[in-house]
């Protein structure tokens, strides 16, 4: 069975420093791997997927993540970070061969905390 | 564009009532979903549909009811409320190629 973790619960970081958010899955077949963010009273929105291609994956916000096979890994980054990035960040994956049908799981979820 | 619209947006149940979380989509998405999420938990996947009439249970469907009558719709059901009930709900749905689309939640408190 496929399963996420997400090691940091909490990542605290000043306004305009990079960040890493870690995430790593298990999965025994090729997986889609996606993060999502949740800000406050709202619901998940995607940050960026990976399906297939290229390693390197760019999404909204000056977010990237880099799918690593070898170490089973899918973290995210951000070289300088806003006030505004302050969220939920969760890593799920999907071991679906439809891309439209998702039956994701989730991981636990990382809270960036951004100060100034 | 209205996107998945949840409602209601809060509710207090007392144990052993039963209630219904209403979700619909206006994006004409065949894949609909129903998610919890409990603090430090991330998200279980309770039911989902792959179109209307075609429903399926997810990781955590015990204690809900769930139909697809229409692909707008899709209600989750309540029957006998209990307190590990109490969490925040998250409708979603999708379609193809694109990603999930979220509701902003109800968040449901059982006493």
């Amino acid at each position: 069975a496929q399963s996420v973790t997400q090691l940091d619960s909490q990542v605290p970081v000043f306004e305009e420093a990079p960040v890493e958010l870690r995430c790593n899955y298990s999965s025994s077949v090729s997986v889609y791997l996606f993060w999502y963010v949740q800000y406050p009273n709202q619901g998940l929105q995607l940050l960026l997927k990976y399906l297939s291609g290229s390693t390197l994956v760019k999404g909204i916000n000056g977010f990237e993540a880099e799918f690593n096979k070898s170490q089973t890994s899918f973290h995210l980054r951000k070289p300088s970070v806003h006030i505004s990035d302050t969220a939920e960040y969760f890593c799920a994956v999907s071991e679906s061969l439809n891309p439209g049908f998702q039956k994701l799981v989730f991981g636990t979820g990382t809270r960036l905390l951004v100060s100034p | 564009n209205a996107g998945v619209t949840q409602t209601p947006k809060f509710r207090i149940l007392k144990i052993g009532q039963s209630m219904t979380l209403q979700c619909t989509q206006d994006m004409n998405h065949n894949y609909m979903y129903w998610y919890r999420q409990d603090p430090g938990m991330g998200l279980k996947l309770i039911y989902y549909s792959v179109g209307a009439g075609i429903t399926d249970k997810g990781e955590v469907p015990n204690g809900y009811n769930v139909s697809r009558s229409t692909t707008e719709d899709f209600p989750l059901r309540l029957e006998l409320a209990a307190p590990s009930q109490t969490s925040v709900y998250f409708c979603a749905s999708s379609t193809g190629t694109t990603p999930l689309h979220f509701g902003n939640g109800t968040r449901l408190t059982v006493t």
